[in-house]
C-alpha cells in the first residue's frame, strides 16, 4: 500500500519554507526522499532510519516518527533548484522493497 | 558513481507485441527493481528481485514478467503489450535492505508508447 504524500502540490517565493509530509499505515524500517526533476531520473536525498532521528544537509532535512509511521521533509530558504516531484519511499521491517508516495510536485518561483 | 543503464529512452511498440525492457547496472548491487511512473500516481512498483534467478511480485505485476539471470541485468517483459502499459518504466538497484544507508539508484527511465 503507497504511502500518502501531502500536499499533492506547492508553489513557493524563493526564500519561503515549506514541509512535505509522508505517512503510511504500515510499520517502518525506513523512509527515503528523492526528488525528481522534469525528464530526469529521480535523485536520492537522504534515507532514515526507525530510531526517529532526524537528519539534513544544507537546507533541506527530515525528521522520522516511527510510532506514527510519518515523516516530513523541511525545505528552508527554498532556491528555484528545488523545484521538482519530491517522493518518499518506505520500507517495512523484514522486507525488500520501497514502496513510493504519488509525489509532491514543488515550484519555486523567483 | 554508480549507474544505472536502460537500453531504450524511447520506445514505440504495437498492441500484443512482446517487448522487452533492459536493465544493467555497474555496482554489483544485489537489489533491482522495475517501477512504472504515471502522472498523478507517482512510481508504482511492478516486481523486484534480491539476487539472481530471484524475483517478486510487486504491486502491480499482471501483465508484466521479469528475468534475473546475471547479477548486473534485470529485464521486464511485456508479454503482449496493450495500450494501459504506455507508460514511464524506471528501473532501479540498490544494497541489500540491512545495508547502512541503502538508497535506490535509477536509471533514466523508459518512455513507452503502445500504439
Amino acid at each position: 500500500q503507497q504511502p500518502v504524500q501531502s500536499p499533492q502540490a506547492v508553489i513557493l517565493r524563493e526564500g519561503e519554507d515549506a514541509v512535505i509530509n509522508c505517512s503510511s499505515s504500515k510499520a517502518l524500517y525506513s523512509v527515503h526522499w528523492y526528488r525528481q526533476k522534469h525528464g530526469e531520473a529521480p535523485v536520492f536525498l537522504m534515507i532514515l532510519l526507525k530510531g526517529g532521528e532526524q537528519k539534513g544537509h544544507d537546507k533541506i532535512s527530515a525528521s522520522f516518527n516511527e510510532k506514527k509511521q510519518q515523516s516530513s521533509l523541511y525545505l528552508t530558504a527554498s532556491q528555484l533548484s528545488y523545484s521538482g516531484t519530491y517522493f518518499c519511499g518506505t520500507e517495512e521491517s523484514g522486507g525488500f522493497k520501497t514502496i513510493f508516495g504519488a509525489g509532491t510536485r514543488l515550484f519555486v518561483k523567483a | 558513481d554508480v549507474k544505472v543503464t536502460q537500453s531504450s529512452r524511447y520506445l514505440v511498440k504495437r498492441t500484443g507485441e512482446k517487448v522487452f525492457l533492459e536493465c544493467v547496472q555497474d555496482m554489483d548491487h544485489e537489489n533491482m527493481f522495475w517501477y512504472r511512473q504515471d502522472p498523478g500516481l507517482g512510481l508504482r512498483l511492478i516486481y523486484f528481485s534480491y539476487d539472481v534467478k530471484m524475483k517478486e511480485k510487486g504491486d502491480i505485476p499482471e501483465g508484466y514478467s521479469v528475468s534475473r539471470e546475471k547479477k548486473e541485468r534485470f529485464s521486464l517483459i511485456l508479454e503482449s503489450a496493450s495500450t494501459n502499459q504506455t507508460s514511464m518504466y524506471l528501473c532501479a538497484s540498490s544494497l541489500p535492505i540491512n545495508a547502512v544507508n541503502s538508497p535506490l539508484h535509477f536509471g533514466n527511465g523508459t518512455r513507452l508508447t503502445v500504439t
